[in-house]
Parts: C-alpha cells; sequence; structure tokens
C-alpha cells in the first residue's frame, strides 16, 4: 500500500539525549514536512523540504534538525537544545511544493510519532 | 504574520444535534483544505474548496467557503459518535504556498 510510515510509534527520550524519528513515503512526492501537534495548538510546522538535499526551517525549528537524502526519506533529529521535546510528531507529503492553487499542495500524514522525556 | 483561527475550540454536543466549526484566515486564501483527526490518530484529508462562495458536501458534512475567501465553515447535520475527532482547516501560507493549520476545533458526541 502507499503511504506514509513514521518509526518509532512511542518513543522515550532522557534528559540530553538525541533522538531521530524515521519518516519514509512511498507516494513519489516531492513535498516533506515535519509538524509537531500540542494539545489546543494545532499543528506548526517544524521543517519541510521541498526537494532531496534542500530543506527549509518552519515555523518551530529550534532544537530540530532534518536531512533529505532520499526522496522517499526524511528523518527528524530532536536534539537536546529542544527544552520541551514531549510532543506528537507528525511527518506528511505532497505533489507539489509550492503550489498556492492547485491541489498539490494536499498534505498527507503519517500516522504519528508519541516522543516523551523521562 | 498570517493567521488562520478557529472557532470553537471544543464542541460538546449530543448525538443527533448539529455541530458547525468556522475558519477565518487573516490574509485571502486561493484555497482552504479541511482535515478529520480521530482521537489517537492522525489528520485525514477531507476536502477542499477554491472558488468564492462554494458549497460542497459530503453525506451530513457540508462545507462552505466564503465570498470574499477568508473564511470557511464546516456544518454537521444530526451528529453521529462516528464524528468524534478534531477538526482543521488550513490555507496556503501567502509566500511558498505551504498549508498554515487553524487549531482545530475538537468535536465530542455524547451518545
Amino acid at each position: 500500500d502507499g503511504g506514509i510510515t513514521q518509526s518509532p510509534k512511542y518513543l522515550f527520550r532522557k534528559e540530553g539525549q538525541n533522538v531521530t524519528l524515521s519518516c519514509e513515503q512511498n507516494l513519489n512526492h516531492d513535498a516533506m514536512y515535519w509538524y509537531r501537534q500540542d494539545p489546543g495548538q494545532g499543528l506548526r510546522l517544524i521543517y519541510y523540504s521541498q526537494i532531496v538535499n534542500d530543506f527549509q526551517k518552519g515555523d518551530i525549528a529550534e532544537g530540530y534538525s532534518v536531512s533529505r537524502e532520499k526522496k522517499e526519506s526524511f528523518p527528524l533529529t530532536v536534539t537536546s537544545a529542544q527544552k520541551n521535546p514531549t510532543a506528537f510528531y507528525l511527518c506528511a507529503s505532497s505533489i507539489a511544493p509550492g503550489r498556492t492553487s492547485s491541489s498539490g499542495n494536499t498534505i498527507y500524514f503519517g500516522e504519528g510519532s508519541w516522543l516523551t522525556v523521562v | 504574520g498570517q493567521q488562520v483561527m478557529q472557532i470553537p475550540q471544543y464542541q460538546h454536543v449530543q448525538e443527533g444535534e448539529d455541530f458547525t466549526t468556522y475558519c477565518n484566515s487573516s490574509t485571502t486564501l486561493s484555497n482552504i483544505q479541511w482535515y478529520k483527526q480521530r482521537p489517537g490518530g492522525h489528520p485525514v484529508f477531507l476536502i477542499q474548496l477554491v472558488k468564492s462562495g462554494e458549497v460542497k458536501k459530503q453525506k451530513r458534512l457540508t462545507f462552505q467557503f466564503g465570498e470574499a475567501k477568508k473564511n470557511s465553515s464546516l456544518h454537521i447535520t444530526a451528529t453521529q459518535t462516528t464524528d468524534v475527532g478534531t477538526y482543521f482547516c488550513a490555507g496556503p501560507r501567502n509566500q511558498g504556498g505551504k498549508l498554515i493549520f487553524g487549531q482545530g476545533t475538537e468535536l465530542s458526541v455524547k451518545p
């Protein structure tokens, strides 16, 4: 089945530790995104990538890093610099990056990863 | 900066009652999208509206895009327990086209 696969679904991080969340898509989408979801705050954009080997900061990029070495993969690293990392992380992809009027910016989400600091 | 606001944040209804959530943008949008996130799940695309004043229906759900393309609404007729979840609206940013999401409206339905 085509889709977006995130792993792990649940992850526990110790203070001062970096962790990496995996995101793989087989939809042949060019654009990929990472969102963070906290209760009552909707979805906030962390990083996005419109093409391989290129990515841009979103609204809350501090304390996070990404890479886009392959079209299918967009891993997110939550670094120790992220002071409040406990949240639900959603990876997403879309067909056409940067389109403002077409259906190309419709986003397809993975099932999410729950990260908890212990 | 550009903002997309949704109200209400929470809505509790009795099964069979109607429900409406409203979405307002600080800028004119080229299109607006609606997503539904079930409890414990991930957001799933419902629909996209493009034209000024557009109205689309999906069974008991009615979506409307305002004439000025700055607001939208989702109305559910005769809610069912399967409607439970958080409904998000989203519109493309003025620069770059990436979606900006509203805060969502969490709907709970009492049987």
